[in-house]
């Protein structure tokens, strides 16, 4: 079945670092994918988003492109600030109709100043 | 715009007691609402998807009668744990889609209700 893996946390790092979380899926179809973050005592929110092969999601500072040969969706950032700090889910839905999310087992950011 | 709520946050009951979780989209209707299961360090998994005034739809090996799934209108939507044991301690996340949304795969999440079971 679809699945997302994504690196196991907690990355800390300091603040003004750079930030990759890396994640891959495994579909079988062309999904759309998803970075949705969670900070603490909040509901997730979506991140960025990519809807086919080569699109780039950003917002505020972060991206990531949507790699179908290597199946990958990595988020980045060039320069973190401690209020980034929370979890990041990486997810995908398949275009079928359907609004089913897969997500990954999410990455814990920690920054210190 | 586009807030969900839950409530409670957070809950503990005894064992074999039913308790019920609710969730609103406070600033939209939402024809679609999703109940989602996050164990510690695991991703969230989906459990049902409910439609406003129809039944509920669930995920294989999720129990129907075990968790019911109530959309009554199209702001709240409730998940009652019935005859609830100790395994079914978790913490459970509703979503929504808003109305008119639903081919953008948009959903906004509630907070999360954390249930301990004892």
């Amino acid at each position: 079945g679809d699945s997302v893996t994504q690196m196991e946390g907690p990355v800390t790092l300091s603040e003004e670092a750079f930030l990759t979380i890396n994640c891959t899926y495994t579909a079988t179809g062309y999904p759309s994918l998803f970075w949705y973050v969670q900070y603490p005592g909040e509901g997730l929110q979506l991140l960025l988003k990519a809807t086919k092969a080569d699109d780039k999601g950003s917002n505020k500072g972060f991206e990531a492109t949507y790699r179908k040969e290597t199946t990958s969706f990595h988020l980045e950032k060039g320069s973190v600030q401690v209020s980034d700090s929370a979890v990041y889910f990486c997810a995908l839905v398949m275009n079928t109709g359907f609004q089913k999310l897969v997500f990954g087992t999410g990455t814990r950011l920690l920054v210190s100043p | 715009g586009a807030v969900v709520s839950q409530h409670p946050s957070w809950v503990i009951c005894k064992s074999g007691t039913s308790v019920k979780i609710e969730c609103r989209s406070l600033d939209f209707q939402a024809t679609t609402m999703f109940w989602y299961r996050q164990f510690p360090k695991q991703s969230l998994m989906l459990m049902a998807t409910s439609n406003e005034g129809s039944k509920a739809t669930y995920e294989q090996g999720v129990e129907k009668d075990k968790f019911l799934i109530n959309h009554a209108s199209l702001t709240l939507s409730t998940l009652t744990v019935t005859s609830a044991h100790p395994e079914d301690s978790s913490f459970y996340i509703c979503s929504a889609t808003p109305r008119g949304r639903e081919n953008s795969y948009e959903q906004y999440f509630g907070p999360g209700t954390r249930l301990t079971v004892t």
